[in-house]
């Protein structure tokens, strides 16, 4: 049972563009959420986290949008850059936050 | 030096083998995790420790095992490794449970 979902396994940007990455999730329990960016060969390094009394966060080019009622999220990145190329996974904890379930991430491709 | 390492960052194994995977940080946290990628999976959880006396199982726990020798270093055993576990393995550790901080990874291979 997927508790989070990424439902777009690849995206393609332009340069300059905005990126939208989408997840889903069926907890209602889940009152954290948090976007990690992987590049080949590293490991998951986190980008920016939101809480579920917030429906808006912003971390310079990056912003992550939180719609409870219909248990989703995004992610925007505005400019994209080649260098945001990576996958991206969501993630999310509830109550306490003893542990994260991800998502099954989105790789994200910008084009020059 | 990364504040979480992984030893080994590669290695091929035949079926039947025992093998360890280990992790190391310098951050002191007190949480550590492992977790297991497989393409089209995302990140599963196998285990998890809040600390050297308490161990807890993730949701894919069975075929492996986990040992929190001290509060910087967690390991992960294959008792008897399958195929299907060939898979990329992380650890990573946190502080309050939210964000996590994980390490290069291992690319383990079961033959």
């Amino acid at each position: 049972d997927q508790q989070v979902k990424q439902n777009s396994p690849s995206l393609s940007v332009q340069e300059g563009r905005i990126s939208i990455l989408n997840c889903d999730y069926t907890n209602s329990m889940f009152d954290y959420f948090l976007w990690y960016k992987k590049y080949p060969a590293e490991g998951p390094t986190f980008l920016i986290s939101i809480s579920s009394i917030k429906d808006k966060n912003e971390d310079g080019r990056f912003t992550v949008f939180l719609n409870k009622s219909a248990k989703h999220l995004s992610l925007h990145i505005v400019p994209s850059q080649p260098g945001d190329s990576a996958v991206y996974f969501c993630a999310a904890s509830a109550g306490g936050g003893n542990k994260l379930t991800f998502g099954t991430g989105t790789q994200l491709k910008v084009e020059l | 030096d990364a504040d979480v390492t992984q030893t080994p960052r590669n290695r091929i194994t035949k079926t039947g083998k025992r093998i360890m995977l280990e992790c190391s940080q310098t951050k002191g946290h007190d949480r550590m995790y492992w977790y297991r990628q497989d393409p089209g999976l995302g990140l599963r959880l196998i285990y998890y420790s809040f600390d050297v006396k308490d161990i807890n199982k993730g949701e894919i726990s069975d075929g492996y095992s986990v040992s929190r020798q001290a509060q910087a270093k967690f390991s992960l055993s294959l008792e008897s490794a399958i195929p299907n576990q060939t898979a990329l393995y992380f650890c990573a550790t946190s502080r309050t449970g939210r964000a996590a901080f994980f390490g290069q990874g291992t690319r383990l291979t079961v033959v």
